[in-house]
């Protein structure tokens, strides 16, 4: 069964600290995206890769790197995080013909 | 840029009533267009994608069409039910962006017994 698994779940970090969000997918889909979800704002799209080894820019992402070293993983990367990154932040993979398919997120809070 | 506008931030029906939201969508392209519901505490889920201007998608009662000559498109239900209740995204991938996705900032759906 399709399926995208964020971990951790729920994060507590601290203004300055590093962060990393994982996302694995067993699709085997080419192209995999992350996204921040905020009241009023819904989805931005963050960094977002089509295979191993590529990370492009997305909307917003200031603040953030990724990661791509294989086709299953994918991770966001806050070097410094700020209270400002607080969010529930979405992992999805997808192809040229699947619309992403969405992981059950992770919620980051920077205190 | 590519980008997909949502204006209306929540819609308040009763049982049986007409579902109507509509987006607009900006790009150069040939956009994919979708439509995703998402459930408290879940991540978002595809409900249906249009491909071709003017073809319709549907699933679950719903259906989706979009118009290219006004970049518009949207999501319709005859009788919505208290279980629709979510938040509905539109969103757009255009292959002349490359393979990103982006998405409205979606619609609160309340719908009252």
């Amino acid at each position: 069964e399709a399926a995208v698994t964020q971990s951790p779940r729920n994060k507590v970090a601290v203004t300055g600290g590093k962060v990393t969000l994982s996302c694995n997918q067993t699709n085997n889909h080419n192209n995999m995206y992350w996204y921040r979800q905020d009241t009023g704002h819904g989805l931005r799209l963050i960094h977002y890769s089509y295979g191993a080894g590529s990370t492009e820019k997305g909307d917003i992402p200031d603040g953030y790197k990724a990661s791509r070293p294989s086709q299953e993983n994918f991770s966001l990367i806050l070097e410094l995080a700020t209270p400002s990154q607080t969010s529930v932040y979405f992992c999805a993979s997808g192809d040229d013909s699947q619309a992403p398919l969405f992981g059950e997120g992770t919620r980051l809070s920077v205190l | 840029g590519d980008s997909v506008i949502q204006m209306q931030g929540q819609v308040t029906l009763s049982e049986n009533d007409f579902l109507f939201i509509n987006c607009t969508y900006s790009t150069t392209g040939y956009p994919t267009l979708f439509w995703y519901v998402q459930y408290s505490g879940e991540g978002p889920q595809l409900l249906l994608q249009v491909t071709t201007a003017n073809n319709k998608g549907s699933s679950r009662g719903f259906e989706a069409t979009y118009d290219k000559g006004t970049t518009s498109f949207h999501l319709q239900k005859t009788s919505v039910q208290e279980i629709d209740s979510a938040v509905y995204y539109c969103a757009m991938r255009d292959w002349t962006g490359g393979y990103k996705v982006v998405f409205g900032s979606g619609t609160r759906l309340l719908v009252s017994p």
